[in-house]
């Protein structure tokens, strides 16, 4: 399968402090999308970008699809300590694809 | 209902039992997809049902795995002769129609121990 990598694995934030992430792939993603993770929970979609150069917010979160569409990255403003969790990635290959490609997550914990 | 419900939420066996896991979708959620979930990983996909037939099973392992919607709601995830490498949380999501994979709803998961 493809392999998206995520950057860092896992981070020690302290609460009111800007968080970044980043997704790389060696293929070509028509859509990028960022979920995150509760523990004994699914994933939940955060945003999903759709064109290339595309920057999408939503609250407090900012992504990007990246303009080779090989990457994505996500910011968090301010944290807060619900936002701890993991955060994944996800690519679909092209549009309509039936299945997402997911990274390997980031691993955040907010310090209040 | 409400959300994707998904039942066990945990379940042990043993190397060698028989594994079924279910799966009830969001009413009217024609697409219904499953994902496993190894320690540590992100989800793999497994199979996706648009309606009652399996659209895409190219994500199942091998012919251990199964997986049937006979009704185009609720779906049930079969695993013959467990494996310790099968132990994971198998994720079920849907969404309204299979306009792509990204518009899903997850369930909470079936965590698997195969001891």
């Amino acid at each position: 399968g493809q392999q998206l990598n995520q950057s860092p694995q896992s981070m020690f934030i302290q609460e009111g402090e800007d968080v970044s992430m980043n997704c790389t792939s060696s293929s070509i993603f028509n859509t990028w999308l960022w979920y995150k993770q509760d523990p004994g929970e699914g994933p939940v979609l955060l945003i999903a970008l759709y064109k290339a150069g595309e920057l999408t917010s939503n609250g407090r979160l900012t992504a990007q699809f990246g303009i080779t569409r090989k990457d994505s990255f996500l910011n968090i403003s301010a944290s807060i300590p619900s936002d701890v969790g993991i955060y994944f990635c996800a690519g679909q290959l092209f549009a309509g694809a039936n299945n997402l490609f997911f990274g390997t997550g980031t691993r955040l914990t907010v310090i209040p | 209902g409400a959300g994707v419900s998904q039942t066990p939420s945990n379940k042990v066996t043993e190397k060698g039992k028989y594994v079924e896991l279910r799966c009830d979708p969001i009413s009217g959620h024609t697409a219904l997809y499953w994902y496993r979930q190894s320690l540590g990983q992100g989800p793999e996909f497994l199979i996706y049902f648009q309606g009652t037939g399996a659209a895409d099973d190219s994500g199942l392992p091998n012919d251990r795995f199964f997986a049937v919607r006979p009704e185009g709601s609720v779906s049930t995830l079969k695993i013959q002769r467990t494996e310790r490498g099968d132990s994971a949380v198998y994720l079920c999501a849907s969404s309204l129609t299979g306009s792509g994979a990204n518009v899903l709803t997850f369930g909470a998961g079936s965590r698997l121990t195969v001891l």
